[in-house]
């Protein structure tokens, strides 16, 4: 089983400012990275699809990167709206994990 | 309007079963992969299992096996989650989710719609 590792565990930023998340795996793997953004009593909402790639509708200040084992996802400047827990996911064949999330908040 | 709708969740002693539903609208339903994903009181999100097109492919995480059952009625539009022998630790919040994935290559797009989540409380 693929582990994923998100730090920090909780980021404190101020609006405007850039954040940068980090999800690490436990071993390299060639399946699908995938990053998640969840509100307080929301269902999680698709970002990034396949390490570095938007979904449909989501601002061009979020950006994912990464390969292997290591996994960023970078928000440009951020909005008041953007403060919220970040997940990453992996699937590898067809079984899939989550990180334990990243609570990005108002510093 | 592409929507999902849990419905299902509630109380239950420790041992007992729940059956968890979801319905699938504005999308065709016989299209996609599905998934259970849950999150328990004030926790990070966990993934249950998911189920191919046709219900001919089934997996699941390794805490429910042989206890939790994926299946889906294309004809109804409807995903379900068969849950036996429950224990405290699967309470949570259990959300069904529609999983894009490409039909050629299986290049996966992630889990774009979901639904709003039912609740599941195993207590005695």
């Amino acid at each position: 089983e693929i582990v994923l590792t998100q730090s920090p565990a909780t980021l404190s930023l101020s609006p405007g400012e850039r954040a940068t998340l980090s999800c690490r795996a436990s071993q390299s793997f060639s399946g699908y990275l995938t990053w998640y953004q969840q509100k307080p009593g929301q269902a999680p909402r698709l970002l990034i699809f396949d390490a570095s790639n938007r979904a449909l509708g989501i601002p061009a200040r979020f950006s994912g990167s990464g390969s292997g084992t290591d996994f960023t996802l970078t928000i440009s400047s951020l909005q008041p709206e953007d403060f919220a827990v970040y997940y990453c996911q992996q699937r590898s064949n067809w079984l899939y994990t989550f990180g334990q999330g990243t609570k990005l908040e108002i510093k | 309007e592409v929507r999902l709708v849990d419905s299902g969740g509630g109380l239950v002693q420790p041992g007992g079963s729940l059956r968890l539903s979801c319905a699938g609208s504005g999308f065709s339903f016989s299209g996609y992969w599905m998934s259970w994903v849950r999150q328990s009181p004030g926790k990070g999100l966990e993934w249950v299992a998911n189920i191919n097109q046709d219900g001919s492919e089934k997996y699941y995480v390794d805490s429910v096996k042989g206890r939790f059952t994926i299946s889906r009625d294309n004809a109804q539009n409807s995903l379900y989650l068969q849950m036996n022998s429950l224990r405290a630790d699967d309470t949570a919040v259990y959300y069904c989710a529609r999983d894009q994935v490409a039909l050629i290559d299986y290049y996966y797009y992630g889990m774009d719609v979901w639904g709003q989540g039912t609740t599941v409380t195993v207590s005695s």
